[in-house]
This record gives C-alpha cells, structure tokens and sequence, in this order.
C-alpha cells in the first residue's frame, strides 16, 4: 500500500549542484505530476507526464527537466540549483486526466534547500 | 488565468463546532472543483471532488457545495474535532491535467 513513494525526503543542495528527484507510483496509474510549494504560493504545476512516453510543461518549468522512465516512474532534475528553487516539492499521480474526475494520490514530499 | 483564492486564511475553533471554509475562483469554466487536507510535514489527500454538473458531494462529517456560477464553493464540517486540524486547500480544473490551487485554509480545532 506505498502509494506515491518520493526519494529523498530532505536535500541540501548548493547553488549551481545537479540533483535529481525520485518518484515511483504502484497504482498502474497513467498520469503523474512534478509540483512545487512555496509559502504564501500554494501549489504549482511543474511538469507532468499524461502518460507513459509523454511530458509537457506546466506553470513554472524553467529550471526542470523531467523523465518519464516508465509506468511507474517519474524523476525531475535539477541542472544547475539557484537559491530560488528552494521549496517543498510534490509527485502525484492519476489514474487519467484531472478534468476527467481523476483524482490525484500525493507523495509525502521532498524539502529542497539551496543554499 | 485561473486565480484561486481561500478565506480565511487562518481558523481556530473549540471542539464540536460547526464551521465553513470559504473558496473562490474567476473563471467558471471549469471541469470540476477538489478539496484537499494537508497535514504539517505531510503530502495533500483528496476529501471531495465535485464535478461541473454537481451542486454539492458529502463524505461523512464534511460537505462540499459549488456554485459554479458565481464562482465559489464550500466546504462545510460538523462538529469539528482536534483530529481535523490540518490545512485545507481547494483546488479547481480548468484544463486536461492542471488544478490551480488556492493557498489554503490553517484550521486548529482546540480541545
């Protein structure tokens, strides 16, 4: 029962590291979604991957790329880390589209810092 | 572009109050509208999803009303308890794959 399983929990980065974020889902859902949250933000749409082979951007790519490895997986990495990137970062999943009723199965988190 | 907004944004009530929480959005074509609980530390998980055509969902103690018209929805809980402390967030789909989130509700729910 894991659900939406993110790895790491907690990073501490350097600006100008690479590092890359781990997502898997064991649900056999098609969809799955890259988000970030920030203080006084809420939530917002980084990347997401309608289905296996497929990635399109979301509110605030810039600085991401993204990895549909398979069914289950979904990476999003960082290049070249900038202070502004520090954040709480979110994978989810869906079954299908969100417009379509699908509802979205979070992960627990990922807390970035950039120093 | 859909803007989503959430009052108030802070809550505390006692034990076993009645509450509303309070969301709005500006633009009404929308497939539907999601209420979502997120506990400290923790990732967000689903409550209520409430499509176009629907006026309001329940589950259990809590129910959701949209009125899509006008551009806002409801979220109602019954005789709250310490255990639904959390922070609530609504969130509306107006394209395939993307929910606009508002900030969220921070409610306490005091002994």
């Amino acid at each position: 029962n894991a659900g939406v399983t993110q790895t790491p929990k907690f990073q501490v980065l350097k600006t100008g590291q690479s590092m890359t974020l781990q997502c898997a889902q064991d649900m056999n859902h098609n969809s799955m979604y890259w988000y970030r949250q920030d203080p006084g933000m809420g939530l917002r749409l980084i990347y997401y991957s309608a289905s296996e082979g497929t990635t399109d951007k979301g509110e605030v790519p810039n600085g991401y790329n993204v990895s549909r490895l398979n069914k289950r997986e979904f990476s999003l990495r960082l290049e070249s880390a900038a202070p502004s990137q520090t954040s709480v970062y979110f994978c989810a999943s869906s079954e299908g589209p969100v417009s379509g009723a699908n509802v979205l199965t979070f992960g627990a988190g990922s807390r970035l810092t950039v120093l | 572009k859909q803007e989503v907004t959430q009052i108030p944004a802070a809550l505390s009530v006692p034990e076993g109050e009645n509450l509303v929480l309070n969301c709005s959005f500006t633009d009404s074509a929308i497939y539907n509208l999601q209420w979502f609980r997120q506990d400290p530390g923790k990732g967000l998980t689903s409550l209520l999803l409430i499509q176009s055509s629907q006026r309001e969902q329940t589950s259990g103690r809590l129910n959701a009303s949209l009125d899509k018209s006008s551009g806002r929805s409801t979220l109602y809980i019954a005789a709250s308890q310490p255990g639904d402390s959390a922070t609530y967030l609504c969130a509306v789909s107006s394209s395939g794959y993307a929910l606009n989130f508002g900030k969220g509700t921070s409610l306490l729910v005091t002994p």
